[in-house]
């Protein structure tokens, strides 16, 4: 257990529907970022947050994607509308404040959209 | 950042060394090697960084090469929970162009063999 958890662990929807994710940080940690693995891949970054401040996102989230950490501590990741290429493990990390701090990911939230 | 090449797959035997090797030719002066590894069905986990001196933690040892294009994660007794896809990350992280986001590309995956 890495201090990092996640919310729920799995979920299957419906094309269409919305779902949002839960990280809680490890709490005396600035930084947290949303990471996307398919089956067979590595992670790939979504977005990080330092504090509340949302400082970078990827191209990968496409405008059905909206992540939130509005008092600097647990974040959310919605999906709007979602689709079958959505199916994917979501993962969460959090990090002191520099850069070379290493990450501490949480189990992860699997994503299976029918 | 740099881009990194690692084999797909190698194996040991338990109690012996296991040497994952990295390829990072075109690694530049400010980049750092990260050492991550993912157990199946877990978030990534750290093991070991370096800039251009050799690394030792509880974990594992890195080699970095004089020339920096090269490095080696060595668990020194592997076991069996060591089994895990390993990804070797190159990334700045001081400085401008520090980059808070880990790249990871596929990873090797090590089978520990009883």
């Amino acid at each position: 257990d890495t201090g990092v958890s996640q919310d729920p662990r799995h979920k299957i929807t419906k094309r269409g529907q919305n779902v949002t994710f839960r990280c809680d940080p490890i709490s005396e940690h600035n930084r947290l970022y949303w990471y996307r693995q398919t089956l067979g891949q590595g992670p790939e970054f979504l977005t990080y947050f330092q504090n509340e401040a949302q400082l970078e996102k990827s191209r990968l989230l496409s405008d059905r994607f909206s992540a939130e950490r509005p008092k600097g501590s647990f974040s959310t990741l919605e999906i709007q509308r979602t689709e079958q290429g959505d199916s994917a493990m979501y993962l969460c990390a959090s990090s002191a404040l520099a850069s070379y701090n290493e990450q501490f990911f949480g189990p992860g939230t699997r994503l299976t959209v029918l | 950042d740099a881009k990194t090449t690692q084999p797909p797959s190698m194996d040991c035997a338990e109690g012996r060394a296991a040497n994952l090797p990295c390829n990072h030719s075109t690694i530049s002066g400010n980049e750092y090697v990260y050492w991550y590894r993912q157990i199946h069905s877990q978030g990534p986990q750290y093991i070991i960084h370096g800039l251009k001196n050799n690394e030792t933690n509880e974990m594992a040892s890195l080699i970095i090469t004089e020339d920096r294009k090269s490095s080696t994660l060595i668990l020194p007794h592997a076991t069996l929970r060591d089994t895990a896809v390993y990804y070797c990350i190159v990334r700045v992280v001081l400085g401008p162009g520090a980059n808070s986001k880990l790249t990871f590309g596929k990873g090797i995956t090590l089978s520990v063999r009883p």
